[in-house]
């Protein structure tokens, strides 16, 4: 079964300009999670979509936004790049979950990320 | 707010040796999940193990084992006789129920370096 595919895998960009990163989940997934993880942040939460629809969203600017397409694959965008987004940008997909029993405790698959430098 | 704590930024081991990873999480809800993942040279985080906020059985899978305390609020994770494959940064993170959905809070990664 395929894993989490992420594409490009690297990409150079410059101030200024804007980026889209692509990822398709696993197969019957249909949640898919975004993070950024950084030197010095660490990994931190971006947005969630389930169903075409933002179910959680984390600190980050309305520069940052994301989309999910009927067949659960997700883009993320960046606009206005700054230095400061140079980042390795991970998606994960996993089961939905229904309820509050069940929140949080699914398993998130990652891909193997997409790598942003920001000249 | 939810937070998880890696104290230990490197560790390093010559192959065989134990290795025991510290966690140590706040949060306010009563029902949340614990989990560590791996994070090899290739970049793709690898899913290791999961606990929830009611079962505080401490368990073996192959080399891993974990304690889970819920009065010191720890997860410590430990690798039994490292090999050098087991090199690689690990993080453990956080997810909250009342967050009505897949939402994990990560700690800062502790870099595992097994020597041969």
């Amino acid at each position: 079964k395929a894993g989490v595919t992420q594409t490009p895998r690297y990409l150079i960009k410059t101030r200024g300009q804007q980026v889209t990163l692509s990822c398709s989940p696993i197969s019957g997934h249909r949640s898919v999670s975004w993070y950024q993880q950084t030197p010095g942040q660490g990994l931190q939460f971006l947005f969630e979509y389930f169903s075409e629809t933002q179910r959680n969203k984390g600190n980050f600017p309305g520069r940052f936004s994301g989309r999910q397409f009927s067949n659960s694959r997700s883009e993320m965008n960046v606009s206005t790049l700054e230095l400061g987004d140079s980042a390795l940008y991970l998606c994960a997909s996993s089961h939905a979950g229904t309820g509050a029993v069940y929140s949080g405790a699914n398993v998130l698959t990652f891909g193997a990320g997409s790598r942003l430098t920001v000249l | 707010a939810q937070k998880v704590t890696q104290a230990q930024t490197e560790i390093s081991v010559v192959e065989k040796e134990d290795v025991t990873l510290d966690c140590v999480y706040e949060t306010r809800d009563t029902t949340y999940y614990l989990f560590w993942y791996k994070q090899p040279p290739s970049g793709e985080l690898v899913f290791l193990i999961r606990r929830n906020s009611f079962d505080e059985q401490n368990e073996i899978s192959g080399r891993y084992s974990w304690n889970f305390q819920k009065s010191t609020s720890s997860f410590n994770f430990t690798i039994t006789a490292s090999q050098v494959v087991d090199s690689a940064v690990y993080f453990c993170a956080l997810s909250e129920a009342k967050a009505a959905g897949n939402k994990l809070t990560f700690g800062g990664g502790t870099r595992v370096l097994v020597k041969p």
